[in-house]
């Protein structure tokens, strides 16, 4: 069965710090996959997406990039952190195009001060 | 870019009693899903319902879609203290690569 692990669980980070969150999926070849980002009490904004090794798609510009270096992992980076960049960090991914349910990770709380 | 907009934003209703969610959104699609978020964690997909199909069920979740009026509704019956969380609705884009969330509706229930 396919599974998603994302990690760390929380994070608080002084601002000015790098980040690197990290999502691996198993079980499945050739996942798309997302990072979304959700501010407290709020929808979820789509950050990133991937449709496959080395193909990033950005959505919103920002102070984070991401990186997807093998078929099931992707990497949400950024080299200096905001204040404004504090949420809660999802990873989702889904089997491709039409009638396909995402799965989403446990999510990142990454706090900034 | 098109999104979901759920309807009521906060809805808190008596254990038992029945909790319709809806939701709007603005370009053709070619499906429509609708997820659970419990506090703090990960969003668990419920039901996706495609463009051709008007009502899909699962268990006691009862999802419409009505492509005239670009809307869905989320129906859970006897409802359960467990189905407190929030409902997001997402809708894909023209490219079915990648789905925009609604704002959510926030559900309590009272026991």
């Amino acid at each position: 069965s396919q599974t998603i692990h994302q990690w760390p669980a929380t994070l608080v980070q002084p601002v000015g710090s790098p980040l690197s969150l990290e999502c691996t999926v198993e079980g499945t070849s050739n996942p798309n996959l997302y990072w979304y980002r959700q501010a407290a009490g709020r929808g979820l904004q789509l950050l990133f997406y991937s449709v496959g090794i080395g193909q990033i798609s950005s959505e919103v510009p920002q102070n984070l990039s991401a990186s997807r270096p093998q078929d099931r992992q992707f990497i949400l980076s950024s080299k200096k952190l905001l204040l404004s960049d504090s949420g809660f960090y999802l990873c989702a991914w889904s089997g491709g195009r039409f009638n396909y349910g995402y799965t989403f990770g446990s999510g990142t709380r990454l706090t900034v001060v | 870019s098109q999104q979901g907009e759920e309807d009521p934003q906060a809805l808190s209703i008596q254990e038992g009693e029945n909790a319709t969610m809806n939701c709007s959104y603005k370009t053709s699609i070619n499906n429509l899903q609708w997820y659970r978020q419990n506090s703090g964690r990960g969003l668990v997909h419920l039901i996706l319902i495609r463009s051709n199909e008007r009502e899909k069920h699962s268990g006691r979740l009862r999802v419409t879609l009505d492509t005239s009026k670009k809307s869905s509704s989320l129906l859970i019956t006897a409802s359960r203290a467990a189905d407190t969380a929030s409902y997001f609705c997402a809708t894909d884009d023209s490219s079915a690569s990648k789905i925009i969330f609604g704002s959510g509706t926030r559900l309590s229930i009272r026991p």
